[in-house]
Parts: C-alpha cells; structure tokens; sequence
C-alpha cells in the first residue's frame, strides 16, 4: 500500500542554517505530494505541494521537487528562522486517500 | 470566517463517560475527515465520509463513531472514553480535485 517515510527529528539549528527534510514514498498511482506545517498549538496548514513528476513546490522560503525516479519529496530552505520552528510533515494523496510521514520536529535557535 | 471549525477546543472528562467533538466546514467540500493525533504528533486517519457516505474506517474502536448529518458537518462521539483515548483530534476537509486537506485547529482531549 501507499505510503510516507520522513527523517526523524528532532531537528535542531541555529538561525540562518540551510535546512534539509528527507522524504520518501511508496504509491501503486501517481500521488499528489505535500509538505505541512504545524505550528504550536495549531493545526496543520499547507506549506507546499507539488501534483506530477518534477514540479516544484515553493512557499515562504520552502522547496520540494517531486522526483519520480527516486521517489523522494525532500524539503529544503536555504536560510532558516526562528520563526520557522515547527513540526512538518510529508503527505501523499492518491484517490481521496491521504498517508503522512511521522512529523520531523524543527527547532531554530537564535 | 473559519475555514474548517471544530468545538470544543479543549475538553477534560473522566473515564467511561460519552462526548462528541463537532465540526464544520463552510468550504463546499465533499470529504470530511477525522484524524488522531497522539502525543508524539503522529497522526492517524480515523474515518472519512464522502457526501455523507463512510469511504474510510480505519482500525479504530467501535466506542468511536462518525456522524455527518449533512455535507458540511462530520460529528465524532465517543462511548466508554478511556486514557487511550487523549490526543488531539483533527477534522480536515477536501474538494478531492486539488489534493489538499484543510485542517481544523483541533480538539485536546484529556481522559482522567
């Protein structure tokens, strides 16, 4: 069956630190990908999302390429904040059906 | 106005008592979905329905059920609450053609 494996956490770096999120997949279709974002105390909101073979997905700082070949969704920003503490996750959808990775934790430090 | 609602925020109740947790969704969306989230933030799906239809019911107690008594409302009761049973639940909602699932900001539940 479908499903979503992301790097485990908790993530810790200081402000400004290049950020890396691995995130792979396993789906029988062609799943639309996801990355969302939760807030403390919040509920989960989009961050980005990206629904065929090499789009990119883009948003406040955030990219994730859909790479078919390596079925990987990893995230990245080039320069983190401390705003940007927060636990993110990986989604898939195929059908209606949605899987999520585990959550990574990120915590930026001044 | 709020997207997808869901009442009440926060909810503190002994074992073995019966509550419901509501939600709405004012987007026009078709699916509606109950999620768990357990302490360390994993989430787990627990029941969709699609125009008032259950299309999903995962693993779950028979203690939990879903009620949607139209398109844009999907009522979760619980029987008999145990320990087990506090998280934070999250209603989510999608039109199906995008992908994307809105969230609720979610319900914490504490079974003492």
């Amino acid at each position: 069956g479908d499903s979503v494996t992301q790097m485990e956490g908790p993530v810790t770096l200081s402000e400004e630190a290049f950020l890396t999120i691995n995130c792979t997949y396993t789906a029988t279709g062609y799943p639309s990908l996801f990355w969302y974002v939760q807030y403390p105390g919040e509920g989960l909101q989009l961050l980005l999302k990206a629904t065929k073979a090499d789009d990119k997905g883009s948003n406040k700082g955030f990219e994730a390429t859909y790479r078919k070949e390596t079925t990987s969704f990893h995230l990245e920003k080039g320069s983190v904040q401390v705003s940007d503490s927060a636990v993110y996750f990986c989604a898939l959808s195929d059908r209606n059906q949605f899987y999520f990775g585990t959550g990574t934790s990120l915590t930026v430090i001044p | 106005d709020t997207a997808v609602s869901q009442t009440p925020k926060y909810l503190v109740t002994q074992m073995g008592n019966d509550k419901s947790i509501k939600c709405e969704q004012n987007l026009g969306h078709d699916t509606m979905y109950w999620y768990k989230q357990d302490s360390k933030k994993f989430l787990k799906i627990m029941f969709s329905y699609n125009n008032k239809e259950l299309i999903i019911n995962e693993t779950v107690p028979n203690r939990f059920s879903p009620k949607s008594p139209d398109k844009a409302h999907l009522n979760l009761h619980i029987n008999s609450l145990e320990l087990g049973d506090s998280a934070v639940y999250f209603c989510a909602s999608t039109a199906g053609n995008t992908g994307e699932l809105f969230f609720g900001e979610g319900s914490r539940l504490t079974v003492l």
